[in-house]
């Protein structure tokens, strides 16, 4: 069973469109992550929702909306793509309790390309 | 700026030989230090983590040692093997940061058979 898992796996795109990324975990984790990882593999942390809220948002473009319907699915939509954007999108999740010693388990990524 | 300073960029380890990956920080605040590892197509996983009550901490082939007053952290690999050939992140987090971990930029590992 996939603990965590993101559809699509590879988006081609062309500049400008508007895409979205989906993410699921059975783990039965209430906090979800989105990180980009860029050609040099930086993980850089996007944002993080804790039971459907918001409570990391980093300086990202307005262009990415995250949206959590409910604790186990958290999607990215990406408005008027841009070139800048293409990189590996990994959706994680754990559990969060009040101390940081929570392992999080990283989805397989979606490897973005924008044309 | 980077929260979390890990060093060097590449490693090329023989196999059998041993592997040394270093990572510094600054915030002592922090109270929470794991490793991932990431293969090639696949997302990171926890490999191994510590905090900073204990200097050392081993898993098998794999120990961290930390050193609070340094503020310094590595990960030793010992016997290290071609299947070890990895992106390895260190890390950095503490309680009251909603869970949010501070990565290094990544070391990739190639070990040579």
């Amino acid at each position: 069973d996939t603990a965590v898992s993101q559809t699509p796996k590879y988006l081609v795109t062309q500049m400008g469109n508007d895409k979205s990324i989906k993410c699921e975990q059975n783990l039965g984790h209430d906090t979800m992550y989105w990180y980009k990882q860029d050609s040099k593999k930086f993980l850089k942390i996007m944002f993080s929702y804790n039971n459907k809220e918001l409570i990391i948002n980093e300086t990202v473009p307005n262009r990415f909306s995250p949206k959590s319907p409910d604790k186990a699915h958290l999607n990215l939509h990406i408005n008027s793509l841009e070139l800048g954007d293409s990189a590996v999108y990994f959706c994680a999740s754990s559990i969060l309790d009040g101390s940081s010693y929570n392992e999080q388990f990283f989805g397989p990524g979606t490897r973005l390309t924008v044309l | 700026q980077q929260q979390v300073k890990q060093s060097p960029q590449s490693l090329i380890v023989q196999k059998g030989g041993i592997s040394i990956i270093n990572c510094a920080y600054e915030n002592t605040a922090f109270d929470y230090f794991p490793w991932y590892q990431q293969f090639p197509g696949k997302g990171p996983a926890l490999l191994i983590a510590i905090r900073p009550d204990v200097s050392e901490k081993k898993e098998g082939r794999f120990t961290i040692s930390f050193n609070k007053s340094a503020k310094q952290f590595s990960l030793h690999i010992m016997d290290s093997q071609p299947g070890d050939s990895a992106t390895y992140f260190c890390a950095a987090g503490r309680g009251s940061t909603l869970g949010r971990l501070y990565f290094g930029r990544g070391t990739q590992l190639t070990v040579w058979p």
